[in-house]
C-alpha cells in the first residue's frame, strides 16, 4: 500500500505545550505536505517540504524531512484550542497519498 | 477566486438508486482528485483525472463506480447501485499542475452520502 502512517493516532494536551506528530512512508517522493482536518469539513495546505530540503518553518509549525528514514515530523509550537483537529501527511508520487491522520486535541 | 465547489453537500440514497457528486475545481486547475473519508479514518484515493482524462484509477472500485471530468463543467462522480457500504464522505480536490511538480492540493468541503 502507498498509504503513509502517523502515529500517535491520537494526541491530547494542554494548551501551551507542543504537540509533535510523525509519519512515514514507502516509496521515494518529491515532496513530503502536512493538511489539518477539522471535524466535517475539508482538508487544509499546511506546509510543503521538497525532498531536498531537511526542515521548513512556518509560524508556530516546524516540518523535518528524513529521506533516509523515509519520515517525516509535524511539530505544533505553544499549542492552542484552535489547534484541535486531524493532521494528515500526504506525499506525491503519482497522485497525493495520504496517510493515517493523528487526531489532536487541545485541552484548554 | 472561489475554492474547491462540492455539491451536493449532503445526498440521501435509498439502495439501489444512483448518486452523482459534483465538483468544480478551482478556477485554472486542471487536476482533479476524488477521496473517499470514512468516519475517524483517513482518506482513501479514488481516481486522478486531468481534463478528460483518467490518469489514475487504481482506488476506485471496477463496479458501480465510474468518474469524468469533461471539458466543460464540473467532475462528477457516480455510483451506481448505491449499497449502506457505500455510505462515507466522498473529497474532491484540485491542483494546478500535476503531483509530481511540488504542488499542493485544495479540497472541497466534502459530500456526505447516506445510503438507507
Amino acid at each position: 500500500s502507498q498509504q503513509g502512517e502517523e502515529d500517535p493516532q491520537a494526541l491530547s494536551i494542554q494548551e501551551g505545550e507542543n504537540a509533535t506528530m510523525n509519519c512515514s512512508y514507502k516509496t521515494s517522493i518529491n515532496n513530503l505536505q502536512w493538511y489539518r482536518q477539522n471535524s466535517g469539513r475539508g482538508l487544509v495546505h499546511l506546509i510543503l517540504i521538497r525532498s531536498n530540503e531537511r526542515e521548513k518553518h512556518s509560524g508556530r509549525l516546524r516540518v523535518t524531512l528524513d529521506t533516509s528514514k523515509k519520515s517525516s515530523s509535524l511539530l505544533i509550537t505553544a499549542s492552542r484550542a484552535a489547534d484541535t483537529a486531524s493532521y494528515f501527511c500526504a506525499f506525491t508520487g503519482n497522485q497525493f497519498y495520504f496517510g493515517t491522520g493523528t487526531s489532536l486535541t487541545v485541552i484548554p | 477566486n472561489a475554492g474547491v465547489m462540492q455539491n451536493p453537500r449532503h445526498l440521501v440514497r435509498r439502495r439501489g438508486q444512483e448518486a452523482r457528486l459534483r465538483c468544480s475545481p478551482m478556477k485554472g486547475h486542471s487536476h482533479v482528485y476524488w477521496y473517499r473519508q470514512l468516519p475517524e479514518e483517513g482518506l482513501k484515493f479514488m481516481v486522478y483525472l486531468q481534463k478528460e482524462n483518467i490518469i489514475d484509477e487504481s482506488g476506485m472500485p471496477k463496479e458501480r463506480f465510474s468518474a469524468e471530468f469533461p471539458k466543460e463543467g464540473p467532475s462528477i462522480l457516480r455510483i451506481q447501485q448505491v449499497v449502506r457500504g457505500d455510505s462515507a464522505a466522498y473529497f474532491c480536490a484540485s491542483s494546478p499542475r500535476g503531483p509530481q511538480e511540488n504542488t499542493e492540493a485544495f479540497f472541497g468541503q466534502g459530500t456526505r452520502l447516506t445510503v438507507v
